[in-house]
């Protein structure tokens, strides 16, 4: 089974710039997630999908970020303007419905904002 | 809103010992605990889970035993190996399928 795919690994963007994430998760999992893991700290929701719907975007700072769920399979997240400490891994993750269903994470966007 | 805590940051053992990574939780609202493993440039990995309904989870080298009234959970490694070495970190689940995680525990296991 071919895993959560992300892209681009690396960015480097100044202030004030925008930027995109892309997302594309396990073929079959109605439920997609976008994590921010800061250096030294554990991942943190940053919004949840459940098929193309919204499940959970409360620590989302609405002001910048936003993220789609194409037609329930692929997931942009952008950030418009970039602040310094939107300085971060950006991880995906998709699972299966249910309850026990574990997360597979992609392997993460690493931004750098300076 | 630290619900979920690791603190550890880090944690050294000896090829073929035991490693104990430690876990506590703030919300009684949980039902599923897991511990993922992260090894460098890369997500983290599921490795093990556990209901709360149970108390212990064994799969192989790996053993994750819960404590509802302590609002604890551990991850036993045994025997460990160096390709143990990664961060470690631990999550819990709510009904609505929000996961939280902790900060981490660096586990390196010396040969």
């Amino acid at each position: 089974e071919a895993g959560v795919a992300q892209s681009p690994r690396y960015k480097i963007i100044e202030k004030r710039q925008s930027v995109a994430f892309w997302c594309n998760p396990i073929s079959g999992h109605a439920t997609l997630y976008w994590y921010q893991q800061i250096l030294g700290q554990g991942p943190k929701l940053l919004i949840q999908f459940q098929n193309n719907g919204v499940v959970d975007d409360s620590q989302l700072p609405k002001d910048r970020f936003s993220a789609e769920r194409l037609k329930g399979v692929d997931s942009t997240l952008k950030i418009q303007p970039a602040k310094l400490e939107d300085s971060a891994v950006y991880l995906c993750a998709s699972s299966t419905q249910g309850v026990g269903s574990p997360l597979h994470f992609g392997n993460g966007t690493r931004l750098t904002v300076t | 809103d630290q619900q979920v805590k690791q603190n550890s940051p880090s944690l050294s053992v000896q090829e073929g010992r035991i490693s104990i990574l430690n876990c506590d939780y703030t919300n009684s609202m949980f039902d599923y605990f897991l511990w993922y493993k992260k090894y460098p440039a890369e997500g983290p990995t599921f490795l093990i889970s556990i209901s709360s309904i149970k108390d212990k989870n064994e799969d192989g080298r790996f053993t994750v035993f819960l404590n509802k009234s302590a609002k604890h959970l551990s991850l036993h490694i045994v025997p460990s190996q160096p390709g143990d070495s990664a961060v470690y970190f631990c999550a819990a689940r709510a009904l609505d399928g929000n996961m939280r995680f902790g900060a981490g525990t660096r586990l390196t296991v010396k040969p």
